[in-house]
């Protein structure tokens, strides 16, 4: 199965731009797919298809990809986004698999 | 409005076999844009997807649990059921169902349930 790498945290000062990695063969020729986690919360969907936000998420959420990396960026962090990031993408054997997840701290 | 709840044992001993159900409500299980997925997340790790079934009964496993899971529904009563075997305290940790909504993703989660394996 597949692995796809996060790194474990990042830290941002309010306003600043916060960028997460995922990196894995998988995301080649996959979609990728971005959940938030907040503390005792189950995660929430925050963009599918590489780029595209669901409903209700903020702007200042997007998604891109090149390769096998793909990139979430938080512009003009603010406290709420202090979370857990995990990306997805189907596996092989019609399954998925997620990232190793990334923590962002909000100085 | 769709959504997600479940249930199952809290505390279980090694050795015990594990029924989850997930009830769902708001959409059917025989929406062929859809299915239910498990995923589960030990205490302060990271997220991990166990399985998925789909309207037609199709049924797919993470690699590493393969021989210790089975998913089941019953779309008349809007229930998916996951069983795992041979429970073990690395199992311990909050278990998860989630649609996925092609081409979405999982776009609606229940608030989880936590399961201790303990002697």
């Amino acid at each position: 199965s597949s692995e796809l790498t996060q790194p474990p945290s990042v830290s941002v000062s309010p306003g600043q731009t916060a960028r997460i990695t995922c990196s894995g063969d998988a995301l080649a020729n996959q979609y990728v797919y971005w959940y938030q986690q907040k503390s005792g919360q189950a995660p929430i969907l925050i963009i599918y298809k590489d780029s595209e936000r669901p409903s209700g998420i903020p702007e200042r959420l997007s998604g891109s990809t090149s390769g096998t990396t793909a990139t979430l960026t938080i512009s003009g962090v603010q406290a709420e986004d202090e979370a857990d990031y995990y990306c997805q993408t189907a596996d092989s054997g019609n399954t998925y698999v997620f990232g190793s997840g990334t923590e962002v701290t909000v100085l | 409005q769709v959504t997600l709840k479940e249930s199952g044992p809290v505390v279980m001993k090694p050795t015990e076999t594990l029924t989850l159900t997930c009830t769902v409500s708001g959409f059917s299980l025989s929406n062929p844009k859809m299915r239910v997925t498990w995923i589960r997340q030990p205490p302060g790790k990271a997220l991990e997807w166990l399985s998925h079934i789909f309207s037609n009964d199709e049924k797919s496993y993470t690699t590493s649990l393969r021989t210790r899971l089975t998913i089941s529904k019953d779309t008349s009563k809007s229930q998916v059921v996951l069983s795992m075997t041979n429970m073990n305290p690395v199992d311990t940790g909050t278990y998860y169902c989630a649609r996925h909504y092609r081409p979405y993703g999982l776009d609606v989660w229940g608030q989880g349930t936590t399961v201790t394996v303990s002697s």
